[in-house]
Order: structure tokens, then sequence, then C-alpha cells
């Protein structure tokens, strides 16, 4: 159980344009999913929160008009990186959290972005 | 501030046992979890403390002292699959994790 999705797993986009990657739990209910990014060798970077149905929490410095989350479902969320830039690529994992007193974080696969 | 410390980097044998230290200082403290990441792949739960002592699954074992800040990972008989990067964090008081910089397993043969 707990298997969360992320699609897709890998996209190349050019400079300027919009890409959308989901996230989906499928065997539970996330009242909490979580988008991070990170980059070679590096740790994870927690780039915003999102509870269903309202507002991501976005994390300092993290610029909410340029990386739109969208909580819509107990199953989904989004993220959509407007505008990339090659200063975009990295690798974007999502997390969902069940709530319900479980604090546990079951990840995706990831999604490698490359902007070109 | 909240601080996590670990390790960068670890060598260690196959075959061998391996000690994987965690540091934290944190607002509040509701669990530690210790994660497992492949390069190029998402992370993966092995284990979550939030009582002192040692929780034993298998071959991975991890240890906590709320008093002193303090866990560690314990790896034994330890496989070249093991090479990998172990994530330590701590759930703070407001039920966030706060992730330490994970620290790079090398195990040779």
């Amino acid at each position: 159980g707990a298997v969360v999705s992320q699609h897709p797993s890998w996209v190349i986009c050019k400079s300027g344009t919009s890409v959308k990657i989901e996230c989906r739990s499928l065997d539970f209910q996330a009242t909490t999913m979580f988008w991070y990014r990170q980059f070679p060798k590096q740790s994870l970077m927690l780039m915003a929160t999102s509870n269903e149905g309202s507002k991501a929490t976005y994390e300092q410095g993290v610029e909410k008009d340029k990386f739109l989350i969208n909580h819509a479902s107990l199953t989904l969320s989004t993220l959509t990186v407007t505008s990339a830039h090659p200063e975009d690529s990295s690798f974007y994992i999502c997390s969902a959290r069940p709530g319900q007193g479980i604090y546990e974080q079951y990840f995706g696969p990831g999604t490698r972005l490359t902007v070109t | 501030g909240q601080n996590i410390d670990q390790p960068t980097e670890m060598t260690a044998t196959e075959g061998a046992i391996v000690q994987i230290n965690c540091t934290y200082q944190t607002s509040g403290f509701n669990g530690l979890f210790w994660y497992q990441q492949h390069a190029g792949e998402a992370p993966t739960f092995l284990s979550y403390n939030v009582l002192d002592g040692l929780e034993e699954k298998g071959r991975f074992s991890s240890f906590l002292s709320r008093s002193k800040g303090y866990s560690y990972l314990l790896l034994k008989e330890l496989q070249m699959k093991d090479s990998a990067s172990y994530l330590c964090a701590v759930l703070d008081s407001n039920y966030q994790l706060i992730w330490g910089a994970g620290t790079k397993l090398i195990i040779k043969p």
C-alpha cells in the first residue's frame, strides 16, 4: 500500500514553455502533499506544502508565480513550472502524507526536468 | 534555528556493519525518520522512531535518544545494493519534516 505515482518521469522542454507534473496517491487519500526539488549530489529541498482545497504554502525563496501548485483533490496535486529556464532543470519529487496521525511521507518516483 | 547533522560520506566493506549517525536540534520533536535514496531515484522509507531505544528491522536497525538529540542507523551484513544516500529527517512541533543533507554510503567489495 501507500503508493504515489508521478507523471511524467522525465521531460525535456524548451525555454519559455510551461511544464505540468502530476502527483497521485493511488491507494490512500493524501491530506497533505509536498513538492521537493533536488540538484545532483544534494539533499532534498522542500519547495511547497499543499493541503487539499487550499493554497499551497511556499518555502522562502520559491517563486509561487513560477511554480504553480494545485491540490484539487485528496489524490492529486500538480506542479506547473511556468516559463521554464535552463536553471529550472532539476529532479522534482512529490510526496504525500495520509494525515490522521500518520506523518510518514510516501514519495513518488520523481520527475527529471531538462530545459533546453 | 533547526539543524540536522549527519556525515557527508562513509565507506564500508561488503559484509561488514556500518553505523550512520544523526544529531538534531529542532523546535519540538515528533519523531525521526530514516530514508534510503539511490542515485536518480526518490527516497524510500526505512524507519521511524518516536520513543527512545532501538528498533530492529531485518538487516537495518535505528536507534533514538531524545535527551541527546541523537539517532543512528545501523546496517548489518552490507550488500553492494546498500550503496545509496541515507537521509535523516525530524518531524518538528508543526509536524513538518526537517531534512538532513544525507550521508552517501559507498560499499566496497
